[in-house]
């Protein structure tokens, strides 16, 4: 049971390229996320899956796109590359129900971006 | 609407000694409250979270948190540290709002480190 994982770890771009961040998650969860972590920001949301099928825009969209592919993976795509974009980017599932609020994330390892 | 503070940002303590990170948070609906810890160069794990029931939580490694709903709180709590707690820590808040919606956001987190 490998939980979240996270392709690639590390990733260096030149501003206006494009690249795909990879997750998927084995532990049959309904809910996907994409975070960015940035210093002295905490994690904000890029965009959420509530449910295979089903995307949303978080906090912080703009920029990026993003595809579930099925229930199991969520892919965040960078159409060209900013150096605001420099940040470290986190996916996560979580389990969803009638009580969802109650459940936890379950969090990949992060994929570190560079954008020169 | 909902947020989370967590007002200090990094938190320096002497190994043994005991702390308190401290988590406010604000609402318009009833929440669920979580702590989740992350190690250098890592993703985020759930330390522990409150639901209902008991004020007091215990969570994995000797950490406690306590709701104080007057005082919209989730202080976290360790009564002696080790080297091995220095990481940061994050606060967050879940809700569910009508027609389903769940939401979930986190603080800016909480550096600790543990001086030897």
């Amino acid at each position: 049971n490998a939980g979240v994982t996270q392709t690639p770890k590390f990733q260096v771009l030149k501003t206006g390229q494009s690249m795909t961040l990879q997750c998927a998650q084995d532990m049959n969860h309904n809910s996907m996320y994409w975070y960015r972590q940035d210093p002295g920001m905490g994690l904000r949301l890029i965009y959420y899956s509530a449910s295979e099928g089903t995307t949303d825009k978080g906090e912080v969209p703009n920029g990026y796109n993003v595809s579930r592919l099925n229930k199991r993976e969520f892919s965040l795509r960078l159409e060209s590359a900013a150096p605001s974009q420099t940040s470290v980017y986190f996916c996560a599932s979580r389990r969803m129900g009638p009580a969802g609020g109650q459940e936890t994330q379950y969090f990949g390892p992060g994929t570190r971006l560079l954008v020169l | 609407a909902q947020s989370v503070t967590q007002l200090d940002s990094q938190v320096p303590v002497f190994e043994e000694a005991p702390v308190e990170l401290r988590c406010n948070y604000s609402s318009s609906v009833s929440v669920y409250l979580f702590w989740y810890v992350q190690y250098p160069n890592q993703g985020l794990q759930l330390l522990l979270k409150y639901l209902s029931g008991s004020t007091l939580v215990k969570g994995i490694n000797g950490f406690e948190a306590e709701f104080n709903k007057s005082q919209t709180s989730f202080h976290l709590r360790k009564p002696s540290v080790h080297i091995s707690d220095t990481a940061e820590y994050f606060c967050a808040v879940s809700a569910t709002y009508s027609g389903g919606y769940q939401k979930v956001t986190f603080g800016t987190g909480t550096k600790l480190q543990v001086i030897p």
